[in-house]
């Protein structure tokens, strides 16, 4: 595709419940990620998958978060039991290899009740 | 653990005003460095790509420098305009990781 798409762009859910948010990456692109964004806060590393394979998920907060992706393309977050504090945007980015440019999508933006 | 700094973290000039933006990171063992803006409610648009081996880039009014040995990087803008007006994010990408670290960011306002 022209570039990352992420879905929902918004969700809003309540306490306990589990959410999926989902990546389309640019075609061809091998090495994909996960970064969390609280309000007025920085890019926090959630993890990256090159290929189907995920090596490092040293981000994951708890291990309510996962994460899979299939066909060396889509990419879905989950969050199990969902608590107020896992409000953020979660951003998805993908590249050609580790060491060329990252290309984010516009990421999902996740309020938690 | 690689850290990195923006300075200012916020920066207001008049249109026309050529600025700098400063990164710094701890750990001069990068393979590259990558400059990003995001604007609001948006995701991150990469600028400039610097690899380890190189010392700057340049992309239209955008020079991006580094100095890997001091753990130093600048992006330079000249002749700012409003549309300018965006969150400019510095990245390194840490030697044997594969994820960037990224600074909190220099949030800059160019009015007319």
């Amino acid at each position: 595709g022209a570039g990352v798409s992420q879905s929902p762009s918004n969700k809003v859910t309540e306490k306990g419940k589990d959410v999926e948010l989902r990546c389309d990456p640019i075609s061809g692109h091998t090495a994909l990620y996960w970064y969390r964004q609280r309000l007025g806060q920085g890019l926090e590393f959630l993890i990256y998958f090159q290929g189907n394979s995920a090596p490092d998920k040293s981000g994951l907060p708890s291990d309510r978060f996962s994460a899979e992706r299939t066909g060396e393309s889509v990419s879905t977050l989950t969050i199990q039991r969902t608590q107020q504090e896992d409000s953020a945007v979660y951003l998805c980015a993908s590249s050609l290899s580790v060491l060329e440019k990252l290309f984010f999508g516009s990421g999902t933006q996740l309020s938690v009740l | 653990k690689q850290e990195v700094t923006q300075i200012p973290a916020a920066l207001s000039v008049p249109e026309g005003e050529n600025l700098v933006l400063n990164c710094s990171f701890t750990d001069s063992a990068i393979y590259n460095l990558q400059w990003f803006r995001q604007d609001p409610g948006k995701g991150l648009t990469s600028l400039l790509l610097i690899q380890s081996s190189q010392r700057e880039q340049t992309s239209g009014r955008l020079n991006a420098s580094l100095d890997k040995s001091s753990g130093r990087s600048t992006l330079y803008i000249a002749a700012s305009q409003p549309g300018d007006s965006a969150t400019y994010l510095c990245a390194v990408r840490p030697g044997g990781y594969n994820k960037l670290i990224f600074g909190a960011g220099t949030r800059l306002a160019v009015h007319p």
